[in-house]
C-alpha cells in the first residue's frame, strides 16, 4: 500500500501570499496524483490530476508539480475563499488501488 | 450527477445496502468508486469498479466485508455493507471517475450519505 504524507498539516497565510503545500508518495506514484479541496460542509472538489492538469473550473492561481514520489501544490496568492482543507491522492492501477493523504488545512488570517 | 442513498442508523455486526443514482454522463464508459469520511476526520477511499463490471478494488479495511456493484441498464452504483463495525461510522460518498475507461481519481462527487453504526 503507498503511504502519501501531507505538510504542513497547517498553514496560516495573509491573503496575496504564496502557499506551498507538499505531498510526498512512500513509493514512486509516477505521474498519477491528484489535489482535491474540501470546505466545511461540502463534498470535496478536483483542483488538479495527472499532477498538473487543471480541473475545469480551477483558478489558474492554483498549480501542481512534481514526479515521482514528490509533489506540490502551489497557489500563488491567496484569496479568503482558498480557505480549506486540501488532500493529495494517488492510484495504483493494478490491482486497482487508490488513498489520500492526511490533508493540510489553509487558513487565510 | 450524482445522488446516493441507503444511509441510517444501524447496530454493529448488521448490514446496509448504499446506492447511488447516477445522470448527465455516460455512466458505462466510468469507473466508479465508493470514499468515505468520518466526522472530523480525512477522506478514506472505500472501493472501486470498473466500467464494465467485472473489476472492482478495495481499501484494506474492508476486509471482505464490503462488495461494490453497478446496474450500468439503470445508472446506477451500490455498496453492500455487511458486519459493520462502529469504525464504520462515516459519510458515504459516490464518485466518478476522472478519465474514461481507466482507475485515476475522483472528478464528480456526491453529496454523501452518513453511516452510523452504534449500539
Amino acid at each position: 500500500e503507498i503511504v502519501l504524507t501531507q505538510s504542513p498539516a497547517t498553514l496560516s497565510l495573509f491573503p496575496g501570499e504564496r502557499a506551498t503545500l507538499s505531498c510526498r508518495a512512500s513509493q514512486t506514484v509516477s505521474g498519477y496524483l491528484a489535489w482535491y479541496q474540501q470546505k466545511p460542509g461540502q463534498a470535496p472538489r478536483l483542483l488538479i490530476y495527472d499532477a498538473s492538469t487543471r480541473a475545469t473550473g480551477t483558478p489558474d492561481r492554483f498549480s501542481g508539480s512534481g514526479f515521482g514520489a514528490d509533489f506540490t501544490l502551489t497557489i500563488s496568492s491567496l484569496e479568503p475563499e482558498d480557505s480549506a482543507i486540501y488532500y493529495c491522492q494517488q492510484r495504483s492501477n493494478w490491482p486497482p488501488e487508490l488513498s489520500f493523504g492526511g490533508g493540510t488545512k489553509v487558513e487565510i488570517k | 450527477q450524482l445522488l446516493e442513498s441507503g444511509g441510517e442508523w444501524v447496530q454493529p455486526g448488521r448490514s446496509l445496502r448504499l446506492s447511488c443514482a447516477a445522470s448527465g454522463f455516460r455512466f458505462e464508459d466510468y469507473a466508479m468508486h465508493w470514499v468515505r469520511q468520518a466526522p472530523g476526520k480525512g477522506l478514506e477511499w472505500v472501493s472501486v469498479i470498473d466500467w464494465n463490471n467485472r473489476v472492482t478494488g478495495y481499501g484494506d479495511f474492508v476486509q471482505g466485508r464490503f462488495t461494490i456493484s453497478r446496474d450500468n441498464a439503470k445508472n446506477a452504483l451500490y455498496l453492500q455493507m455487511n458486519s459493520l463495525r462502529v469504525e464504520d461510522t462515516a459519510f458515504y460518498f459516490c464518485a466518478k471517475d476522472i478519465r474514461e475507461q481507466d482507475y485515476n481519481g475522483f472528478h464528480v462527487w456526491g453529496q454523501g450519505t452518513m453511516v452510523t453504526v452504534s449500539s
